[in-house]
Formats: structure tokens, sequence, C-alpha cells
């Protein structure tokens, strides 16, 4: 069965700062790949995924990952973290006739 | 467009009495998934719904946990009786029929928020 960690509980980073979170999944073949965000009060909005094709993957709010599968990871980045981008970050795997399988999460803060 | 859509946000009983939580996932979406999230598990599948049939119920943890799903526009989860334990954030979730169950992103509403006393 596949599974997903996300080694960091919590990053800080100041507002303007780059920003990388981090994915590894476990499965044979190739995964399909989620990033999810989750606001407080909120549930989980879809920010980008991946199924096959070009390795790094745009998504909403200037978002994007990179699947490597060399390192059975999916990071997310973006290069200028805003405020609003405080959130819990989910990574989550998919499969072929296997149910999804989310990550621990990870918890943004944003200093000022 | 309206999402998936979740009822009550937040719901308060004593222990021991039913509790039914409701969801209407996204018109025309064949899936529909029912997630449980505390601090202690994170998000747990529960159960999932293709085509109002229940397809995997493995997760649903207790036979006190009931979900159906009457109609393609409304699902219920059903804890009776109720635990302090039950407590938690329910999220339903709504996703389309291509492909496999894998290959698309979920749709999830905002969670009913459930303290069980």
């Amino acid at each position: 069965a596949q599974s997903v960690t996300q080694p960091d509980i919590h990053i800080t980073v100041s507002e303007g700062a780059s920003l990388e979170l981090r994915c590894n999944y476990s499965y044979g073949a190739t995964p399909y790949l989620f990033w999810y965000v989750q606001s407080p009060g909120q549930g989980l909005q879809l920010l980008l995924k991946y199924f096959s094709g070009d390795t790094l993957v745009q998504g909403i709010k200037g978002f994007e990952a990179e699947f490597k599968r060399s390192q059975s990871s999916f990071n997310l980045r973006k290069p200028s973290v805003h405020w609003s981008d405080a959130a819990e970050y989910f990574c989550a795997v998919g499969a072929r006739g296997q149910n999804f399988v989310f990550g621990p999460g990870t918890r943004l803060s944003v200093l000022p | 467009d309206a999402g998936v859509i979740q009822s009550p946000r937040h719901e308060v009983t004593e222990m021991g009495q039913e509790v039914t939580l409701r969801c209407k996932p996204i018109s025309g979406h064949d899936y529909l998934f029912w997630y449980r999230q505390t601090m202690m598990r994170g998000l747990e599948l529960l159960i999932y719904f293709n085509n109002n049939v229940p397809i995997d119920d493995s997760g649903m943890p207790e036979d006190r946990f009931s979900a159906k799903m009457p109609n393609a526009s409304f699902s219920t989860l059903k804890i009776q009786p109720s635990e302090p334990r039950d407590s938690a954030v329910y999220f339903c979730a709504s996703s389309l029929a291509a492909g496999t169950v894998s290959n698309q992103p979920q749709h999830f509403g905002d969670g009913t928020r459930l303290s069980i006393l």
C-alpha cells in the first residue's frame, strides 16, 4: 500500500521568503500526487496535482511542485510567501485501484 | 458553482445521543467521501460511495458509525450512540468519475466540527 510522509510538522518563514514543503511517498509505480491547503476552519483546497508528463507542475496561488522519481519526492515550493499562505498543507497520494492517502500535514506560520 | 455543502458546521451534544451529519456533493460528481480529522490521527478516510453505492467502508471505526447515500445529491453520516472520542472535524468530499477514484482531485466541504460532551 502507498504511504506519505511529510517530515516537517511545523515550519515558520518570514513574509517574502521562499518556501519548500517536503513530501515523500512510498509506492512501487508512478503514483498520482496532490497538494492540498487547509485554512483554519475550512476544508481542504486543491493546490496542484501530478499525473504524468512534465515533472514540474504549476498550481494556484503561485505554488509549484516538482516530482522527483529518484527521490520519491513531491516537494511544494513558492518563491515568495505571503501572510495569507499561513495554513496547513497536505500532500496526498493516489494509486490505481487504491484510495487516497493523505500525509500528516505541515503547518506553515508566516512572520510579518 | 456551489461546492460541497455540509451541515451543520458545528454540533455539540451529550454522549449517548444520535448525531447525523449531512453532505451535498457537487452536482455531477459520482464519488463521495467521508473523512474524519483529529490532531492525533490526521485525516482518515471513513467510507466512500460511487454512484450512491458504498464501495469501501473499511475506515468506519465501529458499528456505531453508519453512512447512507439515498440519492446522488445527498449523503448522511450517523453516529449512534455518540461517545466523547468521536469528537473531531468530519469532512465530506466529492469527485468526478472519470478515470479511477485515485486520479481525480477531491473537492472538500468546510467540515462539521463535532464535540461530544
